[in-house]
């Protein structure tokens, strides 16, 4: 069974990091491209940024371009979102999720983990 | 960038209504259009994908359609449980935008 679980959450104040981790379990993660997808309080979702298979291809939307990374360790099953020069708009909560082709459905979501980013 | 635009933004319906939401893209692209429904407190579930294929699991009353820039997702009777939010998303091209979402909301 499919298993994704977010952590790394919690309260930080502007201008300061935080990073993100999604353990994956239940499937071959080396196959899959993996997504992060936020969304703030009582809002929709946005996309923030996809990793290839191999951690050869990345993008990111333009709101978290040059402050935020996306990276893998597939021997670890892992996939990270190091976060740098947070706002209080990235206050949000982020979901990890599986992709099969890099422009596929995002077929498998974790539970999410809430950044809030506050003074 | 692609943008996703979703009507209505949320509608009022009973149980066995047919429910149809519909969602434009501001440029055409093939089938790379997927469906997703958000219950409150809970992860995206994936129900539609390439605009028309229905993902494993996901019941037979959901359908999508279309191509270019005009797609719909259809519920045939509404059920209890599919009161939620559903979003449309394009993975044709980074970004890869969703719509704002559809609420769909007992009558």
């Amino acid at each position: 069974q499919v298993h994704l679980v977010e952590s790394g959450g919690g309260v930080v104040q502007p201008g300061r990091s935080l990073r993100l981790s999604c353990a994956a379990s239940g499937f071959t993660f080396y196959e899959y491209a993996m997504h992060w997808v936020r969304q703030a309080p009582g809002k929709g979702l946005e996309w923030v940024a996809v990793m290839s298979f191999d951690g050869s291809i990345e993008e990111y939307a333009d709101s978290v371009r040059g402050r935020f990374t996306i990276s893998r360790d597939n021997s670890k099953n892992t996939l990270y979102l190091q976060m740098n020069s947070l706002r209080p708009e990235d206050t949000a909560v982020y979901f990890c999720a599986r992709d099969p082709s890099l422009h596929g459905p995002l077929d498998s979501w974790g539970q999410g983990t809430l950044a809030t980013v506050s003074s | 960038d692609i943008q996703m635009t979703q009507s209505p933004s949320s509608l009022f319906a009973s149980v066995g209504d047919r429910v149809t939401i519909t969602c434009r893209a501001s440029q055409s692209f093939s089938s790379y259009l997927n469906w997703y429904q958000q219950r409150p407190g809970k992860a995206p579930k994936l129900l539609i994908y390439s605009a028309s294929s229905l993902q494993s699991g996901v019941p037979s009353r959901f359908s999508g359609s279309g191509s270019g820039t005009d797609f719909s997702l259809t519920i045939s009777s509404l059920q209890p449980e599919d009161f939620a939010t559903y979003y449309c998303q394009q993975s044709y091209s980074v970004p890869h935008t969703f719509g704002q979402g559809t609420k769909v909301e007992m009558k």
